[in-house]
């Protein structure tokens, strides 16, 4: 699997956009790029998956570069409520089509007013 | 309401004695697996399952048994708990195993505690 790295911690005001970075050098052709995100005491959800160049739904966006050994996550216009641990992960087909998932220790976005 | 549910929530036992956490989901997945979180360590899968009766170790699978009898269950088993499996442990499932799409559901986890 491959392994990814991300900044421990980051900084937000309320209404600023947000853009997590995750590195994944050692990624492979048949990975995605996925995103959860984790409130205290609660499971992970899903926000966003990619394979290249940029995907968006109605909470965030992902950047991919054509390289793909990076990829940063977007988050527009962020509140309060979007203080949590952020988690990139890479899988595919080849090692369980991502369900056999490795969360690394993630991002802890912190917003304040 | 499509969801994971998990029981118990919290438990606090003690040393080797046996306890199962029960699992279940609703949404007809194929896919379901265990995760144990640390602080410090992230999310580390215990077990997962590809479909019923079909069952292979994570990364952490070491003092867990898991059984799959029907799709919609998935209980993890602690047959002689030690005070290094206190964690919390969420339970997740998603639709098949082998597609690029992988979106997991969470449960809401249960924190174990064991004396």
């Amino acid at each position: 699997l491959a392994k990814t790295t991300q900044p421990i911690s980051m900084d937000s005001y309320e209404g600023q956009e947000v853009n997590i970075t995750c590195s994944h050098n050692n990624i492979a052709t048949n990975d995605y790029i996925t995103w959860y995100q984790q409130f205290p005491s609660q499971g992970p959800r899903f926000i966003i998956q990619g394979y290249k160049t940029k995907v968006t739904n109605e909470v965030a966006s992902l950047f991919i570069p054509a390289d793909r050994k990076s990829s940063t996550l977007s988050l527009p216009r962020v509140s309060l409520s979007d203080t949590a641990v952020y988690y990139c992960l890479v899988g595919g087909i080849l090692t369980g089509g991502g369900n056999k998932l490795t969360f690394g220790t993630g991002t802890q976005l912190k917003v304040e007013l | 309401e499509a969801q994971v549910t998990q029981n118990p929530r919290y438990l606090i036992t003690v040393t080797g004695k046996k306890l199962t956490v029960t699992c279940s989901q609703n949404m007809n997945h194929e896919y379901m697996s265990w995760y144990r979180q640390d602080p410090g360590l992230g999310l580390r899968q215990i077990y997962y399952s590809m479909n019923v009766e079909v069952t292979d170790k994570g990364d952490v699978p070491e003092g867990y048994k898991v059984s799959r009898k029907e799709k919609r269950n998935f209980p993890l088993i602690l047959e002689s708990p030690s005070p290094n499996q206190t964690s919390l442990y969420f339970c997740a499932s998603s639709l098949r195993y082998g597609s690029s799409y992988n979106e997991q559901f969470f449960g809401p986890g249960t924190r174990l505690t064991v004396l």
